[in-house]
């Protein structure tokens, strides 16, 4: 899956307890997404990266944030988990800033 | 309203049939298109990308751009039973940021 790793790929928690996913590249891509995909919602985006330290929010960022200190690793945080993220969330990396998107092989998150 | 919308689904064609998917953009600062299809449980693959009016045409996949009416499609020739998948469409804009729309899922019956 063209060098992304995203961990865990499974993982169940508890309502306000504070999550972490990690997705690593090893393919030294600028632009880093995150991305949860929910039935009836297609693929919506949380926050995106295009660079060391650069982040910027997407359509539904509310209740995450994002850390970008190395060029292979994006970090995407939960603060304090809801029901409501409970979902499938994909990494993805881009090239550039008009190159297609290759997606790892995503995380699935429930929140109890 | 959304910024890509596709055509609402489920969409099912029998075998060997011309399946045809559209999606229409919000953002006429939209620079990229992109087309990619996902199996159930799976991550997305990508199928096709077009950056410019017209068609572009990639084995039993053709990809249409028509950036004054904001719209994008994708052809499916000789449609299989293993094309059956969600077929996502996906825009970029000029800062890279990359928006989909809620996908349409394609059935092909033997």
């Amino acid at each position: 899956d063209a060098g992304i790793t995203q961990s865990p790929r499974h993982k169940v928690t508890e309502t306000g307890t504070p999550v972490t996913l990690r997705c690593h590249q090893t393919e030294n891509h600028r632009y880093m997404y995150w991305y949860r995909q929910d039935p009836g919602h297609g693929l919506r985006l949380i926050h995106y990266s295009y660079g060391v330290k650069d982040t910027d929010k997407g359509e539904v960022s509310d209740g995450y944030s994002v850390s970008r200190s190395k060029t292979e690793d994006f970090l995407l945080t939960l603060e304090s988990a809801t029901s409501s993220q409970t979902s499938v969330y994909f990494c993805a990396i881009s090239e550039h800033r008009d190159s297609p998107l290759h997606f790892g092989n995503g995380t699935r998150l429930t929140v109890t | 309203q959304k910024e890509v919308e596709q055509n609402s689904g489920p969409l099912s064609v029998p075998e060997g049939a011309i399946a045809s998917l559209n999606c229409t953009y919000s953002d006429r600062g939209s620079q990229s298109f992109f087309w990619y299809r996902q199996y159930s449980g799976k991550s997305p693959e990508l199928i096709m990308s077009i950056y410019s009016n017209g068609d572009k045409e990639d084995g039993r996949f053709t990809a249409q751009l028509n950036k004054a009416s904001q719209y994008v499609s994708l052809l499916i020739r000789d449609s299989q039973p293993s094309d059956s998948a969600t077929y996502l469409c996906a825009v970029k804009n000029e800062a890279g940021k990359s928006t989909f729309g809620d996908g349409t899922t394609l059935t092909v019956k033997p």
